[in-house]
């Protein structure tokens, strides 16, 4: 099983349109929680981190389960600048490292 | 906010030849960097980690003779691809950790894409 799992997509939304993308990871350990966005052929780059109460920043909510070890994006009034892969990222307290999914592309169109 | 750079951005060498790779935060002090590589459509792998003033850790199959790291300063790490082959082309990418903020202070450089032909 990999250490963090997520849908690949694509999600092909049009604008406007509310999407959410869900990730689920294996170490109960874990203790930090991010999604990070990736364009194409470029670097990640935070997008918010995820706190246990759940927290949003405009159009963007994420939500932390823990019993369920699963982890929300939910993003509001889609732009076509949304268009990128939202990638799931879990820091093990023990791994003292970033471990990465595979990432969910979304495309959003006019 | 928190700056790494990472040269070069680009890269083709010739099959057989070295190619080194720098990552330097800007702004702060990282003792942690991290190298990753990703292939077309799949996911960042982490290949090592890159501790200041030690040897760095390797993830499991990644040659550690092959992809040398070097973290001589809390502000600049380098990986080295020796006597690279077709099958190393890839995007190369670090990232450091503020050893202020912690987990929530990684920031990544903007990547190398390596050609070797």
């Amino acid at each position: 099983r990999k250490e963090v799992e997520q849908d690949p997509g694509p999600f092909n939304v049009p604008e406007g349109a509310t999407v959410a993308f869900n990730c689920t990871y294996s170490n109960s350990a874990s203790q930090s929680f991010f999604w990070y966005r990736q364009d194409c052929r470029k670097e990640p780059k935070l997008l918010m981190s995820v706190y246990s109460s759940g927290n949003e920043d405009g159009r963007f909510t994420a939500q932390l389960n823990r019993a369920s070890q699963y982890i929300s994006l939910l993003i509001r009034d889609s732009k076509l600048s949304d268009s990128a892969t939202y990638l799931c990222v879990v820091n093990d307290l023990y791994g003292n490292k970033l471990v990465f999914g595979a990432g969910t592309i979304l495309r959003v169109k006019s | 906010g928190a700056v790494v750079s990472q040269h070069p951005s680009r890269v083709i060498c010739k099959s057989g030849t070295s190619v080194k790779i720098e990552c330097r935060s800007l702004d702060f002090q990282a003792t942690t960097m991290f190298w990753y590589r990703q292939f077309p459509k799949q996911s960042l792998m982490l290949m090592a980690t890159s501790n200041e003033g030690s040897k760095a850790t390797y993830e499991q199959g990644v040659e550690k003779d092959k992809f040398l790291i070097n973290h001589a300063s809390l502000t600049l790490s380098t990986l080295t691809v020796t006597s690279a082959h077709p099958e190393d082309s890839s995007f190369y990418i670090c990232s450091a950790r503020d050893d202020v903020r912690g987990n929530y202070g990684y920031t990544f450089g903007s990547g190398t894409r390596l050609t070797v032909v």
